[in-house]
């Protein structure tokens, strides 16, 4: 089956730039779509067919997917985007979620 | 705005048969362009898809729960059900359910609070 892979951990500073990456065979050509999970929160669609935001999420938040691997990129870190972030694709009729990356921020 | 709740029994004995129901508002499970799935996730870890059906009630599954799980939909009551038969304690999770843009391919756009279901004697 299809296997998506996270780092577990990513830790920025407040105001720097962090990249967290969706590793997947040819996941360029899949859509993916990531979610933020906050502590003790249900997850929340964040970024959906590989690049689109949601009304309400602000633009500091991108992603892209190419080759093997999809990233998401978060600019001006705050506190607040603190939280577990998954990606998501479909293999045939079957959902894959990645692992999770757990976002500390220093 | 469309909402989800889930609800159902926070401790099921193992061996028995997990049942949860998720009731909508603000769509139907009927409409077309969506489909309603169960998503789950053990105690601190990842999300786990567990399965889904479509507008017209056909069910997929989770190859790794197909032969222990049925997920079904009531349109009188606008819910859909899940039912896992002979839990052990590996099924102890939060148990969410998410409605899912398209039949497939499209993300998961709205997301029931979750409940914890513990499985223990």
């Amino acid at each position: 089956s299809y296997i998506l892979t996270q780092a577990p951990s990513v830790s920025v500073a407040p105001g720097k730039t962090a990249r967290i990456t969706c590793g997947g065979l040819n996941i360029g050509t899949k859509s993916v779509h990531w979610y933020q999970q906050k502590s003790g929160q249900a997850p929340v669609m964040f970024i959906y067919y590989d690049t689109d935001r949601p009304s309400g999420i602000p633009e500091r938040f991108s992603a892209s997917n190419s080759g093997n691997t999809a990233t998401l990129t978060i600019s001006r870190v705050e506190a607040g985007d603190e939280a577990d972030y998954y990606c998501q694709v479909w293999d045939d009729s079957n959902v894959i979620f990645g692992g999770g990356t757990k976002l500390t921020v220093l | 705005q469309v909402q989800l709740q889930e609800s159902g029994p926070g401790l099921v004995k193992p061996s028995q048969t997990l049942s949860l129901t998720c009731t909508v508002s603000g769509d139907s499970i009927r409409s077309g362009g969506y489909c309603w799935s169960w998503i789950r996730q053990h105690p601190g870890k990842g999300l786990e898809w567990v399965g889904y059906i479509d507008y017209s009630g056909s069910a997929y599954y989770n190859p790794s729960l197909k032969s222990l799980l049925t997920i079904s939909g009531d349109t009188s009551q606008n819910q859909f059900s899940l039912k896992l038969v002979s839990v052990t304690a590996a099924d102890t999770a939060v148990y969410y359910c998410a409605r899912i843009v398209g039949a497939t391919y499209g993300p998961f756009d709205f997301w029931g609070q979750g409940t914890m279901v513990t499985v223990s004697s």
